[in-house]
């Protein structure tokens, strides 16, 4: 089994500032690498697949980056509607997701 | 519109069974591989089971340990999960989910039913 880690766990950030988080896999898991978003009651949303390529009508804010072991999830100016739980999730064998970064208002 | 509509959750006691449907519409169903992914109140994610877009290939989480198994009914657009020695720690949201092409990303979910596992 892949185990995924996100860092940090949580992330105190004010609108219109740049975001970056982070996201391991225990073993290579090259570009099979999503990241999702979840805001509290809603169901998670799709934002990037392959790694790097967004998912349709994800604004350009949202980018990500990584192959192998390591990947960030950029968000380049943060909207309020941006505040939410992101999580990734590797899918080079058995689907698993990491225990997600949750944005709060700063 | 691609629309996923869970219904069959709710309160089961410890060791009971329940049925998890999930109505597709807006896209040819059979073309889809489907999945459940459930969410433990407060928790992350965890992809329960899978199957093919023509029902032949099933897929499971190690840690269920054949106590749930997963179907499809393609002439009726529907999914269903049917779980069996229900634990406590099978408490969660459940969400129909689409699978991506050939992949394991899921494009679309469904709002979740919440299955309750208590006495």
């Amino acid at each position: 089994e892949i185990v995924m880690t996100q860092s940090p766990a949580t992330l105190s950030v004010s609108p219109g500032e740049r975001v970056t988080l982070s996201c391991g896999a225990s073993q290579s898991v090259s570009s099979n690498l999503a990241w999702y978003q979840q805001t509290p009651g809603q169901a998670p949303r799709l934002l990037i697949y392959d790694a790097s390529t967004r998912a349709t009508g994800v604004p350009a804010r949202f980018g990500g980056s990584g192959s192998g072991t390591e990947f960030t999830l950029t968000i380049s100016s943060l909207q309020s509607e941006d505040f939410a739980v992101y999580y990734c999730q590797q899918y080079s064998s058995w689907p698993s997701f990491g225990p997600g970064t949750k944005v709060d208002i700063k | 519109e691609v629309q996923l509509l869970e219904s069959g959750g709710g309160l089961v006691q410890p060791g009971g069974s329940l049925r998890l449907s999930c109505a597709a519409s807006g896209f040819t169903f059979n073309n889809y591989a489907m999945s459940w992914v459930r969410q433990a109140p407060g928790k992350g994610l965890e992809c329960v089971s899978g199957i093919s877009g023509s029902g032949r290939n099933t897929y499971y989480a190690d840690s269920l340990k054949g106590r749930f198994t997963i179907s499809r009914d393609n002439s009726k657009n529907t999914l269903y999960l049917q779980m069996k020695s229900l634990r406590a720690e099978d408490t969660a949201v459940y969400y129909c989910a689409r699978y991506l092409g050939a992949t394991t990303v899921v494009d679309y979910w469904g709002q979740g039913t919440l299955v309750t596992v208590s006495s």
